[in-house]
């Protein structure tokens, strides 16, 4: 199975402050990332596939970058509807593996 | 616009089987262009996949879980189901159904879960 280690597992930050999220796989993965934003009681949604494309009506002060096997998730102004668990997941081979999750909280 | 709604028991009992149903609603289950899946998230803890079904019947799943996970689908009803046998107090969680639908990315693609259920707690529990 693909590992994805993801970091931090939370962190709080003070509105419009530029967020950081770091996902890295066990193995190559090619661009086959993607990251999902679950809110309490919400099943989760997609924010970005293929690590860097944006799905349709997501803000774009959301985007992704990819380095090898090393992935991240930028909010580039943290707004107060960004409070959330963000989730990278791998679509490279099954079993389809997630992080481990990173709350996000305003400060 | 597709829609996935996940029903069933919200309680099983410890060494029995749980089975959930996914109905799609807007879109078909014979669709060649995405798997069906179910994952789930155990309470205060991260996702998990658990399998899909293609259309063509071809089901993958989740080798922690693939001795006791059957997905199937019914095409007629246009849904699909999910069935894990022996469930114990560590099979408690919320179950989501979600579409693996394959996205184009210019010269290459990527599928992604972009349709999810609104989720459904299954308690195992005497």
């Amino acid at each position: 199975d693909i590992q994805m280690t993801q970091s931090p597992s939370s962190l709080s930050a003070s509105l419009g402050d530029r967020v950081t999220i770091t996902c890295r796989a066990s193995q190559t993965i090619s661009s086959h990332l993607n990251w999902y934003q679950e809110k309490p009681g919400k099943a989760p949604k997609l924010l970005i596939y293929a690590a860097s494309t944006l799905q349709s009506g997501v803000p774009s002060r959301f985007s992704g970058t990819e380095s090898g096997t090393d992935f991240t998730l930028t909010i580039s102004s943290l707004q107060p509807e960004d409070v959330a668990t963000y989730y990278c997941q791998q679509s490279h081979s099954t079993p389809r593996t997630f992080g481990q999750g990173t709350k996000v909280e305003i400060k | 616009q597709v829609q996935l709604q996940e029903s069933g028991p919200g309680l099983v009992k410890p060494s029995e089987t749980l089975s959930l149903t996914c109905t799609v609603s807007g879109g078909s289950v014979s669709s060649n262009t995405n798997y069906w899946t179910w994952i789930r998230q155990p309470p205060g803890k991260g996702l998990e996949w658990i399998g899909y079904i293609y259309y063509s019947g071809r089901t993958d799943y989740n080798p922690s879980l693939k001795s006791r996970v059957t997905i199937s689908q019914d095409t007629s009803k246009n849904n699909f189901s999910l069935k894990l046998s022996s469930v114990t107090a560590a099979d408690t969680a919320v179950y989501y159904c979600a579409r693996d639908l394959v996205l184009p990315t210019g010269t290459t693609f990527c599928y992604a879960f972009d349709i999810w259920g609104p989720g459904t707690v299954v308690t195992v529990s005497s």
